[in-house]
């Protein structure tokens, strides 16, 4: 069975903090792993995804994530909060690319 | 191009009632998928489509129908609604490249 297990529903940092949002998965394949963000009232946008090739994904915005297999994890991170990342964040596995399993998500508040 | 619109974008409905969710999306996608989002359970995939003609059962399937009715467009139909339908529901269609979702932006449905 596949899931997603997302540590901390809610995350405040400071403005120009590290932003780590935490992202553990079961697979019982080798997955696709994604993290998506959602403004308020809109839907989700991908941020980045990972897909066997590297295991340091960029994405967009200046956020990252590390792919690491014995720890089953792929967290977030972001090396200095801004007030615009202020959202709610989803991890997302597919081990088919059919089906998508995501965690419950992680509401980042950014203190000024 | 607009992506994946739905409508209508918020409902209010009465025990019992019926309505239909559309979806329409103009990225030429073979595959389809309704959730939906409630409060500290992430998004939960209702059906989805992975081609026209064909649906699949997701996670959380009772209370729900769907109709792939072309390429373009996959529908949501509650036939009697309950309280418990009151959520937000997210279509979403995935591209070529394995895993990316697209998602349109909501409808927020309210079941009194």
């Amino acid at each position: 069975a596949q899931s997603v297990t997302q540590l901390g529903s809610h995350v405040s940092v400071s403005e120009g903090a590290l932003v780590l949002l935490r992202c553990n998965y079961s697979s019982s394949v080798p997955p696709y792993l994604f993290w998506y963000v959602q403004y308020p009232n809109q839907g989700l946008q991908l941020l980045l995804k990972y897909t066997s090739a590297a295991t340091l994904v960029k994405g967009i915005n200046g956020f990252e994530a590390e792919f690491k297999k014995s720890e089953t994890s792929f967290h977030l991170t972001k090396p200095s909060a801004h007030m615009s990342d202020a959202a709610e964040y989803f991890c997302a596995v597919s081990p088919t690319g059919n089906q998508f399993y995501f965690g419950t998500g992680t509401s980042l508040t950014v203190i000024p | 191009n607009a992506g994946v619109t739905q409508t209508p974008k918020f409902q209010v409905l009465k025990t019992g009632q019926s309505m239909t969710l559309q979806c329409a999306q103009d990225m030429n996608h073979n595959s389809m998928y309704w959730y939906r989002q409630d409060p500290g359970m992430g998004l939960r995939l209702i059906y989805y489509s992975a081609s026209e003609g064909t649906t699949d059962k997701g996670e959380v399937p009772n209370g729900y129908n769907v109709s792939r009715l072309n390429k373009r467009e996959f529908s949501l139909r509650l036939e009697s609604a309950a309280p418990s339908q009151t959520s937000v529901y997210f279509c979403a269609t995935t591209g070529p490249k394995r895993g990316t979702q697209y998602f349109g932006p909501g409808t927020r449905l309210l079941v009194l």
